[in-house]
């Protein structure tokens, strides 16, 4: 069985700050895995996914993930954060053949600070 | 953005009445998915559909049933609506059987069960 874990449910960077926000699957194979932003009141946004093409993936709003095999891990990074990347933000993963299934981590609130 | 539409975007609804929540797309997509979210669990699913009339159950199915008798609708009906359903519930759908493949969710239907 797959599982994602996101590291924070919340997290707070200042306006021009680093963002990295952590992810950690837990699979036996390695799945394809996504970011989705979700704004307040809106539905989920695809920023970027890994499809084993490259593992640093680049995403929309500057946003950029690498998937380290060895550390089971996909975390998104993003060098300056705005006031309008505060969202919360959700890792998730599927298996090949696992058609129907998606599984989410619970998803990191990203709060920024002017 | 893709063509999916959740309707009621709100309800408020008392216990033990029955709730059926509508998911419409226009993109002809073949699976659709209703996931409920809440604080610390992330998204959750609750059941999917990979053709018209051929659904099955997600991990939090208990007290959900669901149908799918046109490519473009997919309803969520709450049997005898309990306090633990008040929740937010997302519909997604999803072009292909590729695990690649990401999903395109609505704007989201905000249930409280009084």
């Amino acid at each position: 069985a797959q599982s994602v874990t996101q590291l924070g449910s919340h997290v707070s960077v200042s306006e021009g700050a680093l963002v990295l926000l952590r992810c950690n699957y837990s699979s036996s194979v390695p799945p394809y895995l996504f970011w989705y932003v979700q704004y307040p009141n809106q539905g989920l946004q695809l920023l970027l996914k890994y499809t084993s093409a490259a593992t640093l993936v680049k995403g929309i709003n500057g946003f950029e993930a690498e998937f380290k095999k060895s550390e089971t891990s996909f975390h998104l990074t993003k060098p300056s954060a705005h006031m309008s990347d505060a969202a919360e933000y959700f890792c998730a993963a599927s298996l090949s053949g696992g058609y129907q299934k998606v599984t989410f981590g619970i998803g990191t609130k990203l709060q920024v600070i002017p | 953005d893709a063509g999916i539409t959740q309707s009621p975007r709100h309800k408020v609804t008392e216990t033990g009445t029955p709730v059926t929540l509508r998911c419409h797309q226009t993109e002809n997509h073949r699976y659709m998915y209703w996931y409920r979210q809440d604080p610390g669990h992330g998204l959750r699913l609750i059941h999917y559909s990979y053709g018209v009339k051929d659904t099955d159950k997600g991990e939090v199915s208990d007290g959900y049933s669901v149908s799918r008798s046109k490519t473009e609708d997919f309803l969520l009906t709450l049997e005898s609506a309990t306090s633990s359903q008040t929740s937010v519930y997302f519909c997604a759908i999803r072009e292909d059987a590729g695990a690649l493949e990401e999903q395109y969710f609505g704007p989201g239907t905000r249930l409280t069960v009084t």
